[in-house]
């Protein structure tokens, strides 16, 4: 049974490229969220969905960034025309149901290096 | 706003010492708790929780204690061995439906031989 897949693990960009990170849930998990690392700072929430839906996405910078999460297919987290300011370590965790009640499972993490 | 706040960056304990790692939060409305740990390059892996509803939570080695009257929740370790170096973070969440789980910036803890 593996747990929250994701990838690439490193992304190296140039700013101005576009960066797309991939996050498989567990089995069974049909919630996903996003959370953000800077170096030396806590996990910062970007934004939780449900399949085909975006149910929180508060933490998400208004610009450059968008999620996704198909019905079919892994969540997607796209960061258009990159800047030095997003390189960062951008986990995924999912989880059954809803968060609160419930423990998230969190991938190894995608590491976006912007040059 | 760090509604989940760690004021220790760091922590150096010996050897099977007790661990104390200390959290406090602000939002009044947060009453589900959890400690992450993560070791470098890896993703956080949850360690305990506890709900509001109770102010101790044991599973082996590691007990956390919620204080609601103070917003306070500490993790204690003990004995405290080399593979508990590690950030460990600290987490809260409401109960209501779609709530997400904020966290703390995080404890390195460095077990010292």
């Amino acid at each position: 049974n593996a747990g929250v897949m994701q990838n690439p693990r490193h992304l190296v960009r140039r700013r101005g490229q576009e960066a797309r990170l991939r996050c498989s849930p567990m089995k069974g998990h049909s919630h996903v969220y996003w959370y953000r690392q800077l170096p030396e700072e806590g996990l910062k929430f970007m934004v939780y969905l449900q399949k085909e839906n975006i149910i929180d996405e508060s933490g998400m910078p208004k610009e450059r960034f968008s999620a996704e999460f198909p019905k079919e297919g892994p969540s997607i987290l796209r960061i258009q025309q990159v800047v030095r300011g997003d390189s960062a370590a951008y986990f995924c965790a999912s989880s059954p149901s809803r968060a609160g009640a419930n423990v998230l499972t969190f991938g190894a993490g995608s590491r976006l290096t912007v040059l | 706003d760090q509604q989940v706040k760690q004021n220790s960056p760091s922590l150096s304990v010996q050897e099977g010492r007790i661990s104390i790692l200390n959290c406090d939060y602000t939002n009044s409305m947060f009453d589900y708790f959890l400690w992450y740990k993560k070791y470098p390059a890896e993703g956080p892996t949850f360690l305990i929780s506890i709900s509001s509803i109770k102010d101790k939570n044991e599973d082996g080695r590691f007990t956390v204690f919620l204080n609601k009257s103070a917003k306070h929740l500490s993790l204690h370790i003990v004995p405290s061995q080399p593979g508990d170096s590690a950030v460990y973070f600290c987490a809260a969440s409401g109960m209501n439906r779609d709530d997400k789980i904020i966290f703390g910036k995080g404890t390195r803890l460095h077990i010292l031989p």
